[in-house]
């Protein structure tokens, strides 16, 4: 069993559309971090949180640590938007990632 | 912005040959960690490094891998003898604290044939 589930594993979405991106954990974590990959392979660390809310101009990232489970939302998609969402957490140093969510905004 | 550096971007080598792969970290960190992405599949966690040592270890990670900080600013990650299932994405991260943001390289994707 996966530690780390994502869900949905393709999305695709129209321009302009609200989009949420799920994420479910089973171990302990000291963090959660959501990350972006570009098609090119790069990976960049989009937010690092352990309770609550944050929010990145578009991007807001919830966690419920009593459910295990945090949500990336993506207010007004947009095209330049499509890459892959991964979900990672960390027990304490490494992390632990999920398969990926890849997304596709279309014009 | 800082950022993690790795070269080369793109290695091909042949089965059972040695290859290295660099990373630069962000200056002021000192937690080091190799993880690798096969074609398709999730990121996976191979090895972490702080202190010049080994501080985790993933299964993955056997005899045919070492890592090493040889000169106070590269951390390496070697394979001595590449198998096809070598053949992956190998990224670098870097943070400053066990529980801080994680900065990523670039990444090396090395073809085994």
């Amino acid at each position: 069993k996966n530690e780390v589930e994502q869900s949905p594993q393709n999305l695709t979405a129209q321009e302009g559309e609200f989009i949420t991106i799920n994420c479910s954990y089973s171990v302990g974590i000291s963090a959660l971090h959501w990350l972006q990959q570009h098609p090119g392979g790069g990976i960049v660390s989009l937010f690092m949180l352990s309770s609550g809310k944050k929010k990145h101009g578009r991007l807001i990232a919830t966690i419920n640590i009593q459910e295990k489970h945090s949500s990336l939302h993506i207010t007004a998609s947009h095209p330049r938007d499509s890459a892959v969402y991964i979900c990672a957490v960390s027990p304490g140093g490494k992390l632990i990632f999920g398969q990926g969510t890849e997304l596709s905004v279309k014009p | 912005e800082p950022e993690v550096t790795q070269t080369p971007s793109h290695q091909v080598t042949q089965m059972g040959q040695e290859v290295i792969l660099r990373c630069v970290p962000i200056s002021n960190h000192l937690y080091f960690y190799w993880y690798r992405q096969i074609l398709g599949q999730k990121v996976e966690f191979l090895v972490s490094f702080y202190n010049n040592e080994i501080s985790e270890k993933s299964e993955i990670f056997d005899d045919q891998f070492s890592v090493e900080r040889p000169d106070g600013s590269n951390f390496t990650l070697k394979i001595r003898s590449t198998k096809l299932e070598d053949s992956a994405m190998y990224f670098c991260a870097t943070r400053g604290q066990p529980n801080t943001e994680a900065f990523f390289g670039q990444g090396t994707r090395l073809t085994v044939v």
